[in-house]
């Protein structure tokens, strides 16, 4: 298993400015993902987090709105560039072993006015 | 597009009752997970179950994994309060990338 620290674990933020949200895996683990949970609903992938590389974002995510760093096997940034009210969200980083089995941090809530 | 269907997406039932949460596909995976998540915290991996037909119990909790490994299910026997929460299944779809069912929120009331 792994701990996952995430932070800042909610944060209010103004239409237009950026938010760099902070993962950090108490192990080296070889998969990191950025997930986001909107309001009532499941888990969407948004990007796979991949070391010393550019992430792999998923359809409907570009890097230049959620651009991603993974300098090391244990940390991850996601920066939610550019707000508007419909990146209002929980961002939640999890981490794998490649097995399929994921480890979560307790999210970060975005609100954005 | 692989997609795992999810139903009930809401259930709110009396403690004691049993209830049975299901996840569908049209895709074949090599595993399937089912999680729990509590309001203001991430999802917690409750199992994984690999081979088609698998049944695996957790305390309360048993969870199946079809025979030709398309679908799961999960059912809850004599449901507690503390059962309360968002139970999601999940699968790997190859290039160790997790999707996620749209979810199953549970209400059991005292």
């Amino acid at each position: 298993s792994a701990v996952i620290s995430q932070k800042p674990s909610r944060d209010i933020c103004q239409r237009g400015t950026s938010l760099t949200i902070q993962c950090q895996v108490d192990s080296q683990v070889t998969m990191m993902f950025w997930y986001r949970q909107q309001p009532g609903q499941s888990l969407t992938l948004i990007a796979t987090a991949n070391q010393g590389s550019e992430a792999t974002y998923e359809s409907g995510f570009v890097i230049d709105k959620f651009p991603i760093s993974r300098p090391n096997l244990t940390f991850s940034t996601l920066t939610v560039s550019n707000m508007s009210p419909e990146d209002s969200s929980i961002y939640l980083c999890s981490a794998g072993t490649g097995n399929g089995e994921l480890f979560f941090g307790e999210g970060s809530r975005l609100t954005v006015l | 597009t692989q997609l795992l269907e999810q139903s009930p997406q809401f259930l709110s039932i009396q403690e004691g009752e049993n209830l049975t949460v299901y996840c569908n596909s049209s895709s074949v995976f090599s595993s399937l997970q089912w999680y729990r998540q509590e309001p203001g915290e991430g999802p917690v991996l409750l199992v994984t179950v690999v081979t088609g037909g698998e049944v695996k119990k957790l305390k309360r909790l048993t969870f199946q994994f079809g025979d030709a490994r398309k679908d799961s299910s999960l059912h809850i026997t004599a449901a507690q309060p503390g059962d309360t929460g968002l139970y999601l299944c999940a699968a790997n779809t190859g290039g160790f990338k997790t999707i996620f069912g749209a979810g199953t929120r549970l209400f059991v009331k005292a």
